[in-house]
């Protein structure tokens, strides 16, 4: 996660959006994910965007791309209690015949009730 | 639908014994990945198979190894282990070039290796 940046922790209060931002570095990443983990599980994909578009949206999740910054952003509306995890952002890089994923140092978000 | 599926789930191993991880991808996916969690850190890729043959490594030690077989089933085989190996450990799969998004990488739920 050297490369790929995310703030440490969000606090927020249920019913409230939350933002979780990221920088990367690899400006030919053509995909960008948000993973969730909650505690001792594995990583659960929310949603990704392609290197070409500015917003994606997805019920809840609104994800934002500025790609001259490499700044990624996720947004969840209307957050609940479940929402309570670990988001780790990851761009995908180039490597051989496949892909390997970058994760970010992960944002806990703690969703207070 | 069916998921990665990865075992075992846990797993409890002595320093210098040895570890074989297994992970079975979604069917049709042809892509198989290894990465490693340590304890408060973000995953880090350490290998991957496409059609059987490795692809890419990553920060992998040598003394581990990994394959792919002909049923695209991925072990990793891990051996002198030692303290700090001890780890989440997950395997991805995937389906390239299949159009847009399709090499995105599904999870598995992760074997969780303690080395005592």
């Amino acid at each position: 996660g050297e490369d790929v940046e995310q703030s440490l922790f969000l606090s927020v209060r249920e019913g409230d959006s939350s933002v979780i931002n990221c920088t990367y570095t690899d400006s030919s990443s053509t995909y960008l994910y948000w993973y969730k983990q909650e505690p001792g599980a594995g990583l659960q994909l929310l949603t990704y965007i392609f290197s070409n578009m500015d917003m994606k949206q997805d019920q809840r999740l609104t994800v934002l791309l500025n790609k001259k910054d490499k700044h990624l952003s996720l947004r969840i509306a209307d957050t609940q209690t479940g929402d309570s995890a670990i988001y780790f952002c990851a761009e995908l890089r180039h490597g051989g015949a496949t892909n390997k994923l970058i994760f970010g140092t992960g944002t806990l978000l703690a969703v207070q009730p | 639908a069916a998921g990665v599926i990865q075992s075992p789930r846990h797993l409890i191993k002595e320093k210098r014994e040895t570890a074989t991880l297994k992970c079975y991808p979604i069917p049709r996916h042809d892509t198989v990945y290894w990465y490693q969690q340590g304890p408060g850190q973000d995953p880090q890729f350490l290998i991957s198979f496409y059609e059987k043959m490795q692809s890419d490594k990553g920060s992998i030690p040598d003394r581990f190894s990994a394959q792919q077989f002909s049923d695209y089933h991925s072990e990793l085989n891990m051996s002198s282990l030692e303290l700090g190996d001890s780890a989440l450990y997950f395997c991805a799969s995937s389906l390239l070039g299949g159009g847009e998004g399709t090499d995105t990488q599904y999870f598995g739920p992760g074997t969780r290796l303690t080395v005592l």
